[in-house]
């Protein structure tokens, strides 16, 4: 069966750090991934979604970046993390219409 | 481009009442819908789905949804309600954006409290 890793699970960073946020899949190849950020009272947001390896697609321009250096692996990064960044991170994969979520990284740029 | 807008960002509900959510969206093809549950700090979880045929779609935990495209809604239903219900609820829209690609737009959620 399918499976969705995202770690960590929780984040403390301070502002101007760097972040690496990864997530991986099992049991599917080629699959689409997705990155999706939660802000408190503002939905899900789709920051990145990507459709094979090297291919990054950014829906919103901001301080972050993904990349995908295999086919299921999906990583979210940034050079220099600002207050804005903190928020609920959800990594998901899809084959067809329907998407699954990794359970979530919660982070917090103090 | 799509779009989902659920009424009410907060529904409060006594245990055993009636489960209303209510979700309208907008597309310019037919769409494929969805209702996801989240609990504090967890990923979402799919409640149920509609992609074609059957307009009543069966979730899990005794949810409901019925895709009315002349209404342009897909409304959550449960008879009763259950503390367990308890969490974020979101509806969602997906459109074939190219290729393999299906690109998810959520609504904002609403927050469901159900009261003892």
């Amino acid at each position: 069966s399918q499976t969705i890793h995202q770690w960590p699970a929780t984040l403390v960073q301070p502002v101007g750090s760097p972040l690496s946020l990864e997530c991986t899949v099992e049991g599917t190849s080629n699959p689409n991934l997705y990155w999706y950020r939660q802000a408190a009272g503002r939905g899900l947001q789709l920051l990145f979604y990507s459709v094979g390896i090297g291919q990054i697609s950014s829906e919103v321009p901001q301080n972050l970046s993904a990349s995908r250096p295999q086919d299921r692996q999906f990583i979210l990064s940034s050079k220099k993390l600002l207050l804005s960044d903190s928020g609920f991170y959800l990594c998901a994969w899809s084959l067809a219409a329907g998407y699954t979520f990794g359970s979530g990284t919660r982070l917090t740029v103090v | 481009a799509q779009s989902v807008t659920q009424l009410g960002s907060h529904v409060s509900v006594s245990e055993g009442a009636l489960v209303l959510l209510r979700c309208n969206y907008s597309s310019s093809v037919p769409p494929y819908l969805f209702w996801y549950v989240q609990y504090p700090n967890q990923g979402l979880q799919l409640l149920l789905k509609y992609t074609t045929g059957a307009t009543l779609v069966k979730g899990i935990n005794g949810f409901e949804a019925e895709f009315k495209k002349s209404e342009t809604s897909f409304h959550l239903t449960k008879p009763s309600a259950h503390m367990s219900d308890a969490a974020e609820y979101f509806c969602a829209v997906s459109e074939r954006s190219g290729g393999s690609n299906y690109k998810l737009t959520f609504g904002k959620g609403t927050l469901l409290t159900v009261n003892p």
